[in-house]
């Protein structure tokens, strides 16, 4: 069966940091892979996406790679602070065509002044 | 402006009753969902509806109904709650095409006492 997985550990890193979340799946063959943000009490908020055929995508302190191979992408925070504390989560388009993306559980990440 | 907002945020009541979640979008978008949480956060679709169709989770019990009286809103009805019902409710939107992105409301914490 299809399946999503992100660490379900908390990442504690420090200001300053480079904070490197992972998203693995199994049994898909996703054309693209979203990243979003998820605040306490909030709905997600969507960060990134990137297709099959990009190997990286780069916004501001974000980075994004998708490994079509390894079926993983990295999530990777440079310069974290403290606000970038929250839950990241994966999600892919499933298989047949639907435009509905799966979600991840989340990544909650937490950097330490 | 709020792009999807949903009322109430907090919703409280006894096993057995009928309620509402209600759920707006002026982002334009074609498509609206709701999502339910879960206390292990996962994120699962429930329904996905435009004007051309409803697409259910088979899983979702008929209980549960969605109601759209136009393209901007789509509001969630549960009849006969049940404690298992407990969880974080979100409405989203996007436009129904692969890879867009989706837009979520803040939720609804529903308790089933």
């Amino acid at each position: 069966s299809q399946k999503i997985e992100q660490n379900s550990e908390a990442l504690n890193i420090q200001e300053g940091k480079t904070a490197t979340l992972t998203c693995n799946y199994t049994n898909y063959s996703p054309a693209y892979l979203q990243w979003y943000r998820q605040d306490p009490g909030r709905g997600p908020v969507f960060l990134l996406l990137i297709r099959e055929n990009e190997k990286e995508k780069r916004k501001e302190r974000l980075k994004v790679t998708f490994d079509t191979t390894l079926k993983q992408s990295l999530f990777h925070i440079t310069a974290s602070q403290p606000a970038d504390s929250a839950t990241y989560l994966c999600a892919l388009d499933p298989s047949g065509g639907s435009y509905i993306p799966t979600f991840g559980r989340g990544t909650s990440l937490i950097v330490h002044p | 402006d709020t792009a999807v907002s949903q009322t109430p945020k907090y919703l409280v009541t006894q096993m057995g009753n009928d309620k509402s979640i209600k759920c707006e979008q002026n982002l334009g978008h074609d498509t609206m969902y709701w999502y339910k949480q879960d206390s292990k956060k996962f994120l699962k679709i429930m329904f996905s509806y435009n004007n051309k169709e409803l697409i259910i989770n088979e899983t979702v019990p008929n209980r549960f109904s969605p109601k759209s009286p136009d393209k901007a809103h789509l509001n969630l009805h549960i009849n006969s709650l049940e404690l298992g019902d407990s969880a974080v409710y979100f409405c989203a939107s996007s436009q129904a095409e692969s890879n867009q992105p989706q837009h979520f409301g803040d939720g609804t914490r529903l308790s089933i006492l």
